[in-house]
């Protein structure tokens, strides 16, 4: 079972690049959510979303964008990235149903913006 | 408002026991508890729904104090596999999303 894979897992920009991260979850989940994690910060939510065609701001939304086109999908944008941006970024996924239901995290990826 | 664990690291000799706290300032619905190992994702350890209960998984377990607002996790007996970061996740009421905690460094030695 592949779960929730995360392309790329590394990535270099410099500052101003665009690029999209995709997360893909084969396990039929309704609610998708995109965290980045930074050196004692915890897990802190981008944005996320209840089923296929909506999506809603998280905690730190500024500076990225996401699509949910199809359910098993869901992209993360940067559309001029910026230093402060640097982090190990997680996807998650779980079952309809709300938050009784156990997140399924991806392996991440690592973006660094010079 | 994240909530907030403590400890915030804790060295444990194989065999120990330790208690991670997670309070949160809001009413909580549920708890989320999730490890997450170096260079590694976070993994799915356990949820509490409901004040006052209890659950155990293998020689780890929790208790959510719907009262009080806080959760604590408890490992027994600790193992070399314990080793990780502890992230505690709260749900408040009305909400569709977790917030999570800034974390626990356990590390066990032999």
């Amino acid at each position: 079972n592949a779960g929730v894979t995360q392309t790329p897992k590394f990535r270099v920009l410099k500052t101003g690049q665009s690029m999209t991260l995709l997360c893909a979850q084969d396990m039929n989940h309704e609610y998708m959510y995109w965290y980045r994690q930074d050196p004692g910060m915890g897990l802190r939510l981008i944005h996320y979303s209840v089923g296929e065609g909506t999506t809603a701001k998280g905690e730190v939304p500024d500076g990225y964008n996401v699509s949910r086109l199809k359910k098993q999908n869901f992209l993360l944008g940067l559309e001029s990235a910026a230093p402060s941006q640097t982090s190990v970024y997680f996807c998650a996924s779980s079952y309809s149903g709300g938050l009784n239901q156990p997140q399924h995290f991806g392996d991440g990826t690592r973006l660094s913006i010079l | 408002q994240q909530p907030v664990q403590s400890p915030q690291a804790v060295i444990l000799r194989e065999g120990e026991d330790a208690v991670i706290n997670c309070s949160s300032s809001k009413a909580l619905y549920s708890v989320h508890w999730y490890r997450q190992k170096h260079g590694e994702a976070p993994v799915f350890l356990m949820i509490l729904l409901k004040g006052g209960e209890q659950k155990g998984h293998e020689k780890i377990s929790a208790s959510f104090n719907e009262k009080k607002q806080q959760s604590s996790l408890y490992l027994t007996a600790s193992q070399l596999s314990y080793s990780g970061t502890y992230f505690c996740g709260t749900e408040d009421f009305g909400n569709e999303k977790l917030t999570f905690g800034t974390g626990t460094r356990l590390t066990i030695i032999p």
